[in-house]
């Protein structure tokens, strides 16, 4: 079955670059979260996005901005980068919003290292 | 606030050896529990789904059952390939998901 495709798998930048990660959800989702996991941490929620629409906001910072495309498809954008932006960061995607659909199914991620 | 806490942090087992671990959770107008296996370097893997107290599901050697307070995942004889970190998360009424630290499951062959 189709999972949820993330890219790239590995960055690295320098601090103040800029980072451009790409999400591709399970066809036919059309919901989209990002998430942040830092070294030994669980996940922490950055943004989503139902139907193109910013749905909800986590702990996202001013830095980052995201988007949800024509095609579902999302980009996280983040501008500045810090060391402590230095994590993996998660895509997953789910079917809608009615709660027996929430079910989130994550992608491999993108491993992001800032020097 | 939408809270999870799980115990323990970590767990060793034999392989074979059964257990159980506990997710606790505090929140507003549960919509679901979810309980999700985590391997190093890669992205949480979706297990069960929980949606009211006395529900249960099994998966294999897997189990997960759900009070109105908090959620067991039973590990029935395990094996060295069940080692992982296994990560709840609840759904409140506010919709976003908030994670628990996780049980780092190490099995011993």
């Amino acid at each position: 079955a189709a999972g949820v495709i993330q890219s790239p798998r590995h960055l690295i930048k320098e601090k103040r670059e800029t980072a451009t990660l790409k999400c591709y959800p399970i066809p036919r989702h059309d919901t989209v979260y990002w998430y942040q996991q830092g070294p030994g941490q669980d996940p922490q929620f950055l943004i989503s996005f139902y139907e193109k629409m910013q749905s909800d906001k986590g702990s996202i910072p001013d830095r980052f901005s995201a988007q949800q495309f024509s095609d579902y498809h999302s980009e996280l954008n983040m501008s500045s980068l810090e060391l402590g932006d230095s994590a993996l960061y998660f895509c997953a995607s789910s079917l809608g919003r009615l709660a027996a659909q929430e079910t989130q199914y994550f992608g491999p991620g993108t491993r992001l290292l800032v020097l | 606030e939408d809270q999870v806490t799980q115990s323990p942090e970590a767990l060793r087992l034999q392989e074979g050896e059964s257990s159980s671990l506990n997710c606790s959770y505090t929140v507003s107008g549960l919509r679901g529990l979810f309980w999700y296996r985590q391997d190093p370097g890669k992205g949480p893997e979706f297990l069960f789904t929980l949606y009211s107290a006395g529900e249960e599901k099994e998966k294999e050697r897997l189990k997960a059952t759900l009070t109105k307070k908090e959620s067991f995942l039973h590990i029935t004889a395990p094996k060295p390939e069940d080692s992982a970190t296994y990560l709840c998360a609840v759904q409140g009424g506010g919709q976003n998901f908030v994670f628990g630290p996780g049980t780092r499951l190490s099995v011993l062959p």
